[in-house]
């Protein structure tokens, strides 16, 4: 069974801050993907990660994926309250498999 | 363009009863998946389907079942109903059919209270 653990659980943070949010695992992936979840809502999906070593960015978010394709990171610069929501990491193992989630870091910033 | 849909939003439940949710897929996506998110967790996969065929099925009692219809929207099934079953249930779609993990567009949910 792969597993994605994420850290923190939990971070609440000033409006213009920076931060950084982990998401590991001691299994390879062939592809890892970030999604963002508001309160009511479903994912959406931010990036797509594939080669190892990679980092895309996307405004003030910066994805990074592991050389080993093992983990990943999302840096987002100057926090804004706009950020607040629970921010999912996603990989797939390759083959034929599902998507496997990890548990989420829930982001609050604060004006 | 419409993105995924799901019906009803919230339903609430009596254990022992049976439940359908529903799902239509963003517009030319063929294949759609469930997911089960329980409260403090990532989504989980239940179901994909492709072409009104199970593709893959994750590790879920068989009172969980779908079908998909030639119009590509889908039907969950949840049988003999738990507490434990109480979840927020995502459909997403799919434009790629190749494999299971690819990339998905998630509806806004169905969220399943069972009493």
């Amino acid at each position: 069974t792969q597993l994605l653990e994420q850290s923190p659980q939990f971070l609440s943070i000033q409006e213009g801050e920076n931060l950084t949010v982990y998401c590991n695992s001691s299994s390879v992936f062939s592809s890892l993907q970030w999604y963002r979840q508001e309160p009511g809502e479903g994912p959406v999906l931010l990036v797509t990660v594939v080669t190892g070593g990679e980092v895309k960015k996307l405004k003030r978010l910066t994805f990074q994926f592991g050389d080993a394709r093992k983990d990943s990171s999302l840096h987002i610069t100057a926090a804004q309250p706009g950020d607040t929501g629970l921010y999912l990491c996603a990989g797939v193992a390759g083959g034929n498999t599902p998507l496997v989630f990890g548990k989420g870091t829930r982001l609050s910033v604060i004006a | 363009d419409a993105g995924v849909t799901q019906s009803p939003t919230h339903l609430i439940k009596t254990r022992g009863q049976q439940v359908t949710l529903r799902c239509s897929p963003i517009s030319g996506h063929k294949s759609v998946s469930w997911y089960q998110q329980v409260l403090g967790q990532g989504p989980q996969f239940i179901f994909q389907y492709y072409e009104k065929e199970e593709r893959g099925r994750g590790n879920f009692p068989d009172r969980f079942s779908a079908r998909q219809f030639p119009n590509y929207s889908s039907e969950l099934n949840v049988n003999a109903l738990l507490l434990g079953d109480s979840a927020l249930y995502l459909c997403a779609s799919s434009l790629d059919v190749r494999t299971l993990g690819a990339t998905q567009y998630f509806g806004p949910g169905t969220r399943l209270l069972v009493l």
